[in-house]
């Protein structure tokens, strides 16, 4: 099966701080990753995604960096806000899986004010 | 549009019970999941559907069933309730892929089988 791992399952940092999160997948097949945010009693939200033809893609205060040699991932949150803590998950797919997605454990995000 | 809705919210149990985990989305997408999360653990998928009348196992599908009647209904059946199936059960849908296809997801039915 997919395996999907995450470093660090904890991270805090201070409010103004960016916030780097790290992801590992195993499959080199894998061409289509999703990161999303997880907050207490909620389902996950799309935060950004990156197809394997790409290096880095820019949202607004994210950017999500690949790194295929290492089958790496990482979001880095810029200037980080209370309101992101929260759980960080990262979801790879392949195209042959029929759109199947398979998630990593999670990273709980906490900022400190 | 509403997204993804999920009924009930919190539901308990007891061992050997059945019930219907209800899902619906307004959007249109073809494809549809069910994942379950366990405390501190990331997602499995239980089921999927890419359209009416079709659906696959996923990683983790014993113990129940999923029908596929209509593009916009996802219902996730148990039929026998187990303390193992104590999670936190979400729908999500997608279109296909080739049209940029994230998940969205519902906000989630918290189930306790005791």
């Amino acid at each position: 099966g997919e395996s999907v791992g995450l470093h660090l399952p904890t991270l805090s940092v201070q409010e103004g701080d960016n916030s780097i999160i790290n992801c590992a997948y195993s499959n080199s097949a894998s061409d289509y990753f999703i990161w999303y945010k997880q907050e207490s009693g909620k389902g996950p939200q799309f935060i950004i995604d990156i197809r394997s033809n790409m290096d880095k893609r820019q949202g607004q205060r994210v950017t999500v960096l690949l790194n295929k040699t290492v089958k790496h991932l990482s979001l880095q949150i810029a200037a980080t806000q209370p309101g992101d803590s929260a759980v960080y998950f990262c979801a790879e797919n392949t195209q042959n899986t029929g759109n199947q997605f398979y998630f990593g454990t999670g990273t709980s995000l906490t900022v400190i004010p | 549009n509403a997204g993804v809705t999920q009924t009930p919210k919190f539901r308990i149990l007891k061992i050997g019970q059945s019930m219907t985990l209800q899902c619906a989305q307004d959007m249109n997408h073809n494809y549809m999941y069910w994942y379950r999360q366990d405390p501190g653990m990331g997602l499995k998928l239980i089921y999927y559907s890419v359209g009416a009348g079709i659906t696959d196992k996923g990683e983790v599908p014993n113990g129940y069933n999923v029908s596929r009647s209509t593009t916009e209904d996802f219902p996730l059946r148990l039929e026998l309730a187990a303390p193992s199936q104590t999670s936190v059960y979400f729908c999500a849908s997608s279109p296909p892929r080739d049209r940029g296809s994230p998940l969205h997801f519902g906000n989630g039915t918290r189930l306790t089988v005791t």
